[in-house]
Order: C-alpha cells, then sequence, then structure tokens
C-alpha cells in the first residue's frame, strides 16, 4: 500500500493566490482528516470526513479555507486568497472505521 | 472535549525503559485514549491506544489506572530512534456524539534520547 498521498510536498505562493493541496487516503478507509502544524499552534485539527460527508469543521480558520471530498478516493484543501499567516505544513490522514490513524508527509505551505 | 495534560519534555538514556505520563481527569467512559509521535520531519506515527485494559503491541505498552484519568505509554529499551514529540489524545467513539472520531492534538511531549 502506498499510504496516504499528498501533492504537493512543497508549495511556494504570494500572497492573495489561491493554492489548492490535495490528499489520496489510503484505499478503504472511510475517514479523512486534514490538519495544520505551526511552531506557535502546534498540530491543529481543521475539518474531517466520513465516507466523503464533512463532520466537523470547526476548526476550519476562517471563510478563505474550504474542503472537498469529491469521492472516497480524493480530497482538497483550497486557500483563497492565502495569507503569510496560512504558513505552515498541511497534513493529511485517514483511517479506517476509527482505527489508527494513517498520515500522510505533509504539504508546506509558505505565502510571501 | 475532554483535555489531556503531559509533561513539556523528558529525557532519557538509550536502551533504558521510559514512562511518559498523561493525565485526562475529565475523561468520559466512551473515549479511547491513543498515543501518537512524531518524529523530526515527518507527520505523526500511531503507537498505540485501549480503553480500560492495559495494551501491549511492538512498539509500547500503555497502562491506563483503574480510574482512568491517567494513562503512562512505556518504551520498554529507548533507542535514539525513539526520540520524537509524544501526543497523548482522547478519542470520543460515542456515535452518538457531536465529537465521534475527532482526534484532536495537544502540545506532547518531547522526549529526548541521549547515547
Amino acid at each position: 500500500d502506498a499510504g496516504v498521498i499528498q501533492s504537493p510536498r512543497h508549495e511556494v505562493t504570494e500572497m492573495g493566490q489561491e493554492v489548492t493541496l490535495r490528499c489520496k487516503p489510503i484505499s478503504g478507509h472511510d475517514y479523512l482528516f486534514w490538519y495544520r502544524q505551526t511552531m506557535m499552534r502546534g498540530l491543529e485539527l481543521l475539518i474531517y470526513f466520513n465516507n466523503n460527508v464533512p463532520i466537523d469543521d470547526s476548526g476550519m480558520p476562517e471563510d478563505r479555507f474550504s474542503a472537498k471530498m469529491p469521492n472516497a478516493s480524493f480530497s482538497t484543501l483550497k486557500i483563497q486568497p492565502s495569507e503569510p499567516r496560512d504558513s505552515a505544513v498541511y497534513f493529511c490522514a485517514s483511517t479506517h472505521s476509527l482505527g489508527a490513524l494513517h498520515f500522510g508527509n505533509g504539504t508546506r505551505l509558505t505565502v510571501t | 472535549d475532554a483535555k489531556t495534560t503531559q509533561p513539556n519534555s523528558m529525557e532519557s538514556n538509550e536502551e533504558e525503559p521510559v514512562h511518559l505520563p498523561c493525565n485526562h481527569s475529565t475523561i468520559s467512559g466512551t473515549d479511547y485514549i491513543h498515543w501518537y509521535r512524531q518524529l523530526p520531519s515527518q507527520g505523526p506515527e500511531y503507537v498505540i491506544h485501549g480503553l480500560t485494559s492495559n495494551v501491549n503491541n511492538r512498539m509500547a505498552s500503555l497502562a491506563i489506572a483503574e480510574d482512568r484519568k491517567s494513562s503512562t505509554l512505556i518504551l520498554h529499551r529507548a533507542t535514539l530512534r525513539d526520540a520524537a514529540v509524544y501526543y497523548c489524545i482522547l478519542r470520543p467513539e460515542d456515535a452518538g456524539g457531536t465529537s465521534y472520531g475527532k482526534l484532536t492534538f495537544g502540545q506532547g511531549t518531547i522526549l529526548t534520547v541521549h547515547p
């Protein structure tokens, strides 16, 4: 199994631009989580899905952030417009029926 | 959501046992205790979880207090590769609850292993 696959690994963009982060969960997993990690705030849960349906998005910082899961094998996290304070490592994770969470390698986002 | 309290940092010597404590005095009956760790420049990885009974796997052991208000992750023989941030997390598994399945990380314990 290839594990959770995130793309891109690194993203550098200018303030105001749209950023789209992508995640392919492990096949057969029915839960998908998006996290953000910074030195100041640690690992923050942004949103999670069950069977492609968003369950809790209370961690999404503001309306500039949106996440979708159009099917069981793909999810996106979009930031529009991006700001320097969005610079962080974004992790996607998946699990089957609340078993162990499997994390991807993350996307390191830098907004200048 | 129920909270956990962990020491900010701990140190150990290689090949010695390490006991990482976690307090969770507001734990509910349907909260599972999960432990994850994060090695430098990597995503978190699952270590172990339990509900009431002590648990063992190839990575570690989890000792859960009888009243479930605290737990201890035990690494039987620390290696340099075990240097990481260790997170103790409560996961609600009440299917009728609004936080079902939610996994919220705290600040964790930074474990340093000396050769």
